[in-house]
């Protein structure tokens, strides 16, 4: 199969670090993509991982371990903005299979 | 990026009836798709649009419920045909870059409910 497996909620204080893991069947897999989705808006990609290690963007990192078949997104010094759905996905032929989604509640 | 434009961005239809959601994207997109999304849910690929060709279809979506056309490289439509209460979700288009094949850029969406 080639399904990934999220926790469904995740909470945190602004300024905190979260980290949302994401597993996947390692049948016929290239690389880990995370999206983020705000309620109401459109999916926006933000990494995407092929090789294992860390790729860091500003306050977002992204990780991955073949051998583990296991990934995940850092998200640090968390803002009340990042309140959202996170999606790790991974490649179908050309297109994307995505997990069941992340929500992200950042309070105050 | 890429720039994605759907509409329309929502309607209300009644059962049994279809409709053809339309996607434009710029020049710089090769590939296009459709997904749907249940409120709260992930996202399930439906099909690859191919252009000028008959769309790629994923398991549990048939083109006579779902036909997608592409005539030319910017733009794509996807119908829901003989729709039912089930159908109510949100339909999005995506589309990968030529320069940037492992993001994908996704349309605003379109809320669709059917009565």
């Amino acid at each position: 199969g080639q399904s990934l497996e999220q926790p469904s909620e995740v909470t945190a204080v602004e300024g905190a670090i979260v980290q949302i893991n994401c597993t996947y069947q390692t049948s016929g897999f290239y690389g880990l993509s995370w999206y983020q989705q705000h309620d109401g808006g459109a999916p926006t990609f933000l990494s995407y991982n092929a090789l294992d290690g860390l790729e860091e963007t500003g306050r977002f990192s992204s990780f991955l371990s073949r051998s583990d078949s296991y990934g995940y997104l850092l998200l640090q010094e968390l803002q009340m903005k990042d309140s959202a759905s996170y999606f790790c996905s991974r490649k179908a032929g050309t297109a994307l299979i995505f997990g069941k989604g992340t929500t992200l509640s950042v309070s105050s | 990026s890429a720039v994605i434009s759907q509409k329309p961005s929502r309607d209300i239809c009644q059962r049994g009836t279809s409709l053809t959601i339309q996607c434009q994207v710029d020049s710089q997109v090769t590939m296009m798709f459709w997904y749907r999304q249940q409120p709260g849910q992930s996202l399930t690929l439906i099909a690859t649009a191919n252009q000028g060709s008959e769309a790629t279809y994923e398991s549990g979506f048939v083109i006579d419920k779902f036909p997608i056309s592409r005539p030319n490289l910017t733009f794509s439509t996807l119908t829901v045909s003989n729709m039912s209460p089930e159908d109510s979700s949100i339909y999005l288009c995506s589309g990968t870059r030529v320069d940037s094949y492992n993001e994908q850029f996704f349309g605003p969406g379109t809320r669709l409910t059917v009565l």
